[in-house]
């Protein structure tokens, strides 16, 4: 058990719809990291953030938007969504955000009908 | 932009042999850190062993360990004594100071323990 939660491990979902995937970081971590782990793409970053705020942005969708709120847990939101969007979404989390080792959530498992 | 390569896609081992998996990756940046993860049938991704570019001695873990050859930029990963729960997807990563901890992940290597 790596600390980190995720919720919900399954999502089922329609096309078009909206979802809000959640993360809650390990105790003292104060960096949160999303990625999307898809057959065609592999695992990719998402966005971080650090103590609430945005630090780093990679191939993160305009669609996509995600927030970290003062508790420090954060959340992932999916809009528009697209049968390409079935993925396994990971959260993970660091103490800082400088090269550290990030521990990963047991991933949420998104699945578009 | 920082690539990381795994040449093989899928590896077998006898249980109680060794195996080594190879991981290259391109980047001009001189702080970065390397890393093994492995995410078996559970999807879990685990952290196997971590590497400071600025360490010369290579990173060891009980049965893992790395050769890290900073010049040719390559960061392979043994496997020693393969035992059953080994089997699992392993995937090599990078990250540089510059990138405030994002990881660039390869494609992956499917390693099978075989009884």
């Amino acid at each position: 058990d790596s600390g980190v939660t995720q919720t919900p491990k399954h999502l089922i979902t329609a096309t078009g719809q909206r979802v809000t995937l959640r993360c809650s970081p390990r105790s003292g971590d104060l960096s949160v990291y999303w990625y999307q782990q898809s057959l065609d793409q592999g695992l990719q970053f998402l966005i971080q953030y650090y103590n609430g705020e945005e630090r780093a942005k990679g191939n993160i969708l305009e669609r996509f938007s995600a927030q970290q709120f003062p508790d420090l847990h954060s959340e992932l939101n999916l809009s528009s969504l697209e049968l390409g969007d079935s993925a396994l979404y990971f959260c993970a989390s660091s103490e800082v955000p400088v090269p550290d080792t990030q521990y990963f959530g047991p991933g949420t498992r998104l699945t578009v009908l | 932009a920082q690539t990381v390569t795994q040449s093989q896609p899928e590896m077998s081992v006898q249980e109680a042999e060794t195996v080594t998996l190879s991981c290259t990756y391109d980047t001009s940046e001189n702080n970065y850190y390397l890393f093994w993860y492995k995410q078996p049938p559970s999807r879990q991704m685990i952290l196997v062993i971590r590497q400071e570019a600025y360490k010369q001695q290579n990173a060891t873990e009980n049965r893992f360990s790395v050769n890290f050859q900073k010049a040719a930029k390559s960061f392979s990963l043994k496997i020693s004594d393969s035992q059953l729960g080994d089997t699992a997807m392993y995937f090599c990563a990078f990250t540089y100071k510059a990138a405030g901890n994002k990881l660039t992940f390869g494609g992956g290597t499917r390693v099978l323990v075989k009884p």
